[in-house]
């Protein structure tokens, strides 16, 4: 099946460590998103890639890095200078020309809690 | 700056009667505009887009969604509500032509449909 995956599930971090959150996607897709989502506030973008090796920081993106080295993988690295990392994490995709029949498609989210 | 307002965070209907999420957006130029439902812990499902055309556009699982120009909305519609409908749904918004931009998102609205 064609789509996105991203991985672990739920993830752990301790207080001064940082933490990989992985996304792949096998539909070919130029185009890769990472979005935070916190009760009440929505989807917030916090960096994107339109080809690869280059991206761009989003509207929240200090604490965060990412990188891109292959097409299909976007991982994002939550470091410990994001003081407030507890959050849903959602990847997205879409081809160069834009969003086809199906919009943007999502993955099915990653929930990091901080211990 | 592209914006989206979603003025309810909480819809209430009773199964059979129709529902509205209300949507209105802010972009340069003409609208692309998404809606898409979240159950929980999951990722972003795609319901439909409007691109131009038809102010009127169909959707999954039963959902229409309808433009207005004038008055910038993209409220989502449907004839009878079912008690599965019963979700966080996420209104979305770029400029058309921008070719793989990111996705703006509102806040969100909470539909609960009372059996």
């Amino acid at each position: 099946d064609g789509g996105i995956t991203q991985s672990p599930k739920y993830l752990f971090r301790k207080e001064g460590q940082n933490v990989t959150l992985s996304c792949e996607q096998n539909l070919n897709h130029d185009a890769m998103y990472w979005y935070r989502q916190d009760p009440g506030q929505g989807l917030r973008l916090i960096y994107y890639s339109q080809i690869v090796n280059d991206f761009q920081k989003g509207d929240i993106a200090e604490g965060y890095s990412v990188s891109r080295e292959k097409k299909e993988s976007f991982p994002l690295t939550v470091t410990s200078a994001q003081k407030n990392p507890t959050a849903f994490y959602l990847c997205a995709s879409t081809p160069l020309t834009g969003p086809g029949d199906y919009g943007y498609p999502f993955g099915s989210g990653t929930r990091l809690t901080v211990v | 700056a592209q914006s989206v307002a979603q003025p309810e965070d909480q819809v209430n209907v009773a199964e059979g009667n129709p529902l509205t999420v209300k949507c209105t957006y802010s972009v340069s130029g003409n609208p692309y505009l998404f809606w898409y439902v979240q159950y929980p812990n999951r990722g972003l499902q795609f319901l439909l887009k409007y691109i131009t055309g038809d102010n009127l556009v169909k959707g999954s699982y039963g959902f229409e969604a309808e433009f207005n120009k004038s008055q910038t909305s993209f409220h989502l519609k449907k004839p009878s509500a079912l008690v599965s409908d019963s979700a966080l749904y996420f209104c979305a918004v770029r400029a058309l032509n921008s070719g793989n931009t990111p996705l703006v998102f509102g806040k969100g609205t909470r539909l609960s449909v009372i059996a």
